[in-house]
């Protein structure tokens, strides 16, 4: 696609459910980034993908939060058992291998009530 | 530990002026900056970049200054316009991106 499609855009769930967010990259795009957005906050660093491994996991926050990338193309970020303070923006990136810029989607706005 | 630091959670200034928006970083090792740009339910989108072995990078309206031995880069934005309201992120790189906190610029017609 043209650019960097997430869904869903919102998603409302029950503390303690699981969810899954969904990044869709630009084609040929070998890395892709997971970053967290709470209010008042610059984006964070959860993950980052080169091809299906994870390259580096050290942001993601603790053993709930999960991501894949099975075919090196589309990511999940999976998050059980969902806390009220995992409510933020969760934000995908993709770039070229070795690209110093990244292009973000939308981002999905996760609130857990 | 913050790395990347923007002190000014919000700015105003007046249609035609120039906007100017700080940055301070703590890791030496960071070799490229950028500027990202966003308004609300958007993603945030490039706006310029730096290397760290240069000083000024510019691109139209906007400069980048980088001051290597402060730790300390800033964006000019001249003239500025009612469009350029948004929040301003820098972000500097060492193998990933680590962002500011923004400031919020508004452009006063």
């Amino acid at each position: 696609g043209a650019g960097v499609s997430q869904t869903p855009s919102n998603k409302v769930t029950e503390k303690g459910k699981y969810v899954e967010l969904r990044c869709d990259p630009i084609s040929g795009h070998t890395a892709l980034y997971w970053y967290r957005q709470s209010l008042g906050q610059g984006p964070e660093f959860l993950i980052y993908f080169q091809g299906t491994g994870a390259a580096d996991d050290s942001g993601l926050p603790n053993d709930r939060f999960f991501a894949v990338r099975p075919e090196g193309s589309v990511s999940t970020l999976k998050i059980q058992r969902t806390e009220r303070g995992d409510s933020a923006v969760y934000l995908c990136a993709s770039s070229l291998l070795g690209a110093n810029g990244y292009t973000f989607g939308s981002g999905t706005r996760l609130t857990v009530v | 530990d913050q790395q990347v630091k923007q002190n000014s959670p919000s700015l105003s200034v007046q249609e035609g002026r120039i906007s100017i928006l700080n940055c301070d970083y703590t890791n030496s090792m960071f070799d490229y900056f950028l500027w990202y740009k966003k308004y609300p339910a958007e993603g945030p989108t490039f706006l310029i970049s730096i290397s760290s072995i240069k000083d000024k990078n510019e691109d139209g309206r906007f400069t980048v200054f980088l001051n290597k031995s402060a730790k300390h880069l800033s964006l000019h934005i001249v003239p500025s316009q009612p469009g350029d309201s948004a929040v301003y992120f820098c972000a500097a790189n060492n193998e990933k991106l680590t962002f500011g906190t923004g400031t919020r610029l508004t452009i006063i017609p």
